[in-house]
């Protein structure tokens, strides 16, 4: 079982929605992390959390709003989101921010935007 | 931006045929990392390599992180049905260091 843990597993919404994806792992990781999949295709980085601190936004829109409340939470809170927005969103932690260290991903919520 | 280079795209074999999968970087890593992502669900860790010529198993898979330091290997032993899934490597080419992926290897296992 993964200790990183996402809800909800499945959201539907509309275009003029406002919905929250949450996350949360109790591993005392200090760096988060939310990354975008489509599917066929890997993981793409969206946000970088570390130490509860916004330190990386991989150009994201503004639809896309993350949130770190405490070590343990990470939110993505989800604004007029377009068709192709719906994706596989998958949350991760690891110790800390470093080059290269080993992240580990919740089992993602599966979002659809009609 | 930086790419990881992952072959073969998919495999389809026989249960208990060994399968071996790469990934290439056009620049140096310190790092390789190897998932595995079930159908709907999110990507599990299987190995780390931190050292170059590291060779390191994990139960039947075994991963190398090439003597370049620009490439990674994974083979698996003598498949079962449920080694089916979606293999990825990953490793330090995004801005500041953070983990990108290949693009994935599809592994079929007909029992």
């Amino acid at each position: 079982d993964t200790e990183v843990t996402q809800t909800p597993k499945h959201l539907v919404m509309g275009m003029t929605n406002k919905k929250s994806l949450k996350c949360e792992q109790h591993m005392g990781h200090r760096a988060m992390y939310w990354y975008k999949q489509k599917a066929k295709k890997p993981p793409e980085l969206m946000f970088v959390y570390s130490y509860e601190k916004l330190s990386i936004n991989e150009s994201v829109p503004s639809r896309f709003s993350p949130e770190c409340p405490n070590s343990s939470l990470l939110n993505l809170h989800l604004h007029a989101l377009q068709p192709e927005d719906s994706a596989l969103y998958l949350c991760a932690s690891s110790q800390v921010r470093l080059a290269g260290g080993e992240l580990f991903f919740g089992e993602g919520s599966r979002l659809t935007v009609l | 931006g930086q790419q990881l280079n992952q072959s073969p795209q998919s495999m389809f074999i026989q249960e208990g045929e060994d399968v071996s999968m790469n990934c290439t970087s056009s620049s140096i890593f310190n790092t390789w990392l190897w998932y595995k992502q079930d159908p709907g669900e999110g990507p599990v860790l299987l190995i780390a390599l931190y050292k170059a010529g590291e060779l390191t198993s994990n139960g039947r898979l075994t991963a190398q992180f090439g003597i370049t330091r620009k490439d990674s290997f994974l083979n698996i032993s003598a498949s079962i049905p449920s080694d089916v899934g979606i293999y990825f490597c990953a490793g330090p080419g995004g801005s500041q260091g953070n983990l990108i992926f290949g693009k994935g290897t599809k592994l079929s296992v007909k029992p």
